[in-house]
């Protein structure tokens, strides 16, 4: 079955740390997004790739980073300068940027700062 | 604020009701889009409907689209106690397709 892959389910980071989340997608779509979700709130959009070898920021990029070196994947890095990342961080594809189509989500990741 | 913002933020009804979400926006949008998202969990797409379009229809869904107010209605039909979740509207901004907002979402309860 097509869909996306966010490995880890649960991820602990020690002050200092950057750690890596991966996100996969069989779906063959060009277009991948990081967002994260703060409890009770919206998703907010971290960074969006359209094509390989390029992405772009979001509305809260400070402290994360992203590589789009394949199609199907888009890992995003939670770097020691983001001060509070404890969230739920959701990656998503689709088709083409935008809304003109929807979104496949994956199952989240919860990154909580130890 | 942002683009989207879903009203009411909870609502609580009995199984077998229906339930009504908004979204309102603020300014033109080309697509709009309903999801739902169960506790601790991944975004599920619902429905996708176009600023050329009014009303849309999924099973127990029913989508509408008020352009000329800039805002949205999700209802769903004979609610069931698994329709319990949070729901959030997605727009994008009419003059730049790469701007694409989240609201808060509506959490809704539905009681067996």
């Amino acid at each position: 079955d097509g869909g996306i892959t966010q490995s880890p389910k649960y991820l602990f980071r020690k002050e200092g740390q950057n750690v890596t989340l991966s996100c996969e997608q069989n779906l063959n779509h060009d277009a991948m997004y990081w967002y994260r979700q703060d409890p009770g709130q919206g998703l907010r959009l971290i960074y969006y790739s359209q094509i390989v070898n390029d992405f772009q920021k979001g509305d809260i990029a400070e402290g994360y980073s992203v590589s789009r070196e394949k199609k199907e994947s888009f890992p995003l890095t939670v770097t020691s300068a983001q001060k509070n990342p404890t969230a739920f961080y959701l990656c998503a594809s689709s088709i083409e940027l935008g809304l003109g189509y929807g979104y496949t989500f994956g199952s989240g990741t919860r990154l909580t700062v130890v | 604020s942002q683009q989207g913002e879903e009203d009411p933020q909870a609502l609580s009804i009995q199984e077998g009701e229906n339930a009504t979400m908004n979204c309102s926006y603020k300014t033109s949008i080309n697509n709009l889009q309903w999801y739902r998202q169960n506790s601790g969990r991944g975004l599920v797409h619902l429905i996708l409907i176009r600023s050329n379009e009014r009303e849309k229809h999924s099973g127990r869904l029913r989508v509408t689209l008020d352009t000329s107010k800039k805002s949205s209605s999700l209802l769903i039909t004979a609610s069931r106690a698994a329709d319990t979740a949070s729901y959030f509207c997605a727009t994008d901004i009419g003059y730049n397709f790469n701007k694409f907002y989240f609201g808060s979402g509506t959490k809704l309860n539905v009681k067996p």
